[in-house]
């Protein structure tokens, strides 16, 4: 069946450095590729998507690109703050399927 | 996302018994989904449904039960077949269409007495 593969399952960064997480999906008729962030007891937040006409989006600290061909995505996030640790989920929608989640750590 | 309003927050289970948990949304969205999500997992599954009085299974839809009687409000039954209950639910909801994000609700944790 259709699933999403997400990697690492946790990152840890220092303050100022980049984080990246990747997620390769199987289901090619998905057409949109949200991401959230949920801290420890709280709900997801979605912090950023992506449709598939499109190949890269950024929203100030944290971008996402999109490879069709490869069905791969990522969440690239700069300039880390403390703030930043959660964690983050990515998702593939045709059917909406979520992966397993990366914990992100980003030390002071 | 104020809109999704999940009850209780917290829900303790006897052995046997059914419990339901509660979700409402004034986002005027036509579709919502339960997941159900474990420790260190991903979201998983549950039902959903995209519009009034119809509704779907979704990965993990055994023990569980539905019910779509009116656009704003979609509860969730765990049953007394749903034997590993303990878990962390969260209801979403969305417009429809493919390409529309899904705003979730607080959750409901659910534990087994």
């Amino acid at each position: 069946g259709e699933n999403v593969e997400q990697h690492p399952s946790t990152l840890s960064v220092q303050e100022g450095d980049s984080a990246v997480i990747k997620c390769t999906y199987s289901d090619s008729a998905s057409n949109y590729f949200p991401w959230y962030k949920q801290e420890l007891g709280k709900r997801p937040q979605l912090i950023i998507d992506i449709r598939s006409n499109v190949g890269e989006k950024k929203d100030q600290r944290i971008a996402v690109t999109l490879n069709k061909t490869a069905k791969h995505f990522s969440l690239h996030i700069t300039e880390t703050q403390p703030e930043d640790s959660a964690v983050y989920f990515c998702a593939a929608r045709g059917k909406l399927i979520f992966g397993q989640g990366t914990e992100l750590s980003v030390k002071p | 996302d104020g809109g999704i309003t999940q009850s209780p927050k917290y829900l303790f289970r006897k052995e046997g018994q059914n419990v339901t948990l509660s979700c409402e949304q004034n986002l005027n969205h036509d579709a919502m989904y339960w997941y159900r999500q474990d420790p260190g997992q991903g979201l998983r599954l549950i039902y959903y449904s995209q519009i009034v009085n119809d509704f779907q299974k979704g990965d993990i839809a055994e023990g569980y039960s539905v019910s779509r009687e009116k656009k704003e409000s979609f509860p969730l039954t765990v049953t007394s077949a749903q034997k590993n209950p303990t878990a962390f639910y969260l209801c979403a909801s969305s417009g429809t269409g493919g390409t529309q994000p899904q705003h979730f609700g607080d959750g409901t944790r659910l534990s087994i007495l």
